[in-house]
């Protein structure tokens, strides 16, 4: 069974530094079926990054996604106010499966 | 671009069942899977399973297994998802998502069915 694990939990940072996520698998997996999302409170995920490094329509290009085999990163070059929030990986697995990461999330410092 | 619209929230007893449908706005119903993905309350996001709303096939997560069933409506574009059994450990937001065939990804969201279990 595979399982995502996402590091940190949560981090403080302030507008206009950079983030690093880091989504690891427990086994090695494809960057084609790796994806990222956002979530603000109150709202649905949002698709950011799909097949671990193409950023999804609109997004803008300070967020960039990487990685392969087991550990991928997602990261925002600089942090603007709205980029405050949780973020969740994704990866398919086989039969059809999903399965998400616990998710990181960053807190205005 | 295809729009997700959900039903209205729910408020359910220990042990009955929950019905949540998925309209999609725009011209097609085929060529993508709706899924489903539940929420509980300061949680991370758990996957429950897929239909295909063409052939009408399905995937369960193994955790829902036995309990969930997804079911389309092709005339109204709608997918639906029923969860039986329901226990206070099921309050969440259930989210429907599509995703286009083979993408691996899920690239339209609904806003999301808040259902709370409460005797």
């Amino acid at each position: 069974e595979i399982v995502l694990t996402q590091s940190p939990g949560t981090m403080a940072l302030s507008p206009g530094e950079r983030a690093t996520l880091s989504c690891r698998a427990s086994q090695r997996v494809s960057a084609s079926y790796l994806a990222w999302y956002q979530q603000k409170p109150g709202q649905a995920p949002r698709l950011l990054i799909y097949s671990g490094s193409t950023r999804a329509a609109g997004i803008p290009d300070r967020f960039s996604g990487s990685g392969s085999g087991t550990d991928f990163s997602l990261t925002i070059s600089r942090l603007e106010p709205e980029d405050f929030a949780v973020y969740y990986c994704q990866q398919f697995i086989n039969s059809r499966q999903f399965i998400f990461g616990p998710g990181t999330k960053i807190d205005i410092k | 671009q295809v729009q997700l619209v959900q039903s209205g929230a729910d408020v359910k007893k220990p042990g009955a069942s929950l019905n949540v449908s998925c309209t999609a706005s725009g011209d097609t119903f085929t060529g993508y899977y709706i899924h489903w993905i539940r929420q509980v309350p300061g949680h991370g996001l758990e996957y429950m399973g897929r239909v295909n709303p063409h052939s009408g096939d399905t995937k369960y997560a193994e955790k829902f297994h036995g309990r969930v069933t997804m079911t389309r409506d092709t005339s109204i574009k709608t997918a639906y998802m029923v969860l039986t059994g329901l226990t206070f450990d099921d309050t969440a937001v259930y989210y429907c998502a599509k995703e286009p065939y083979y993408y691996y990804y899920m690239d339209v969201w609904g806003k999301g069915t808040t259902l709370t279990v409460s005797s």
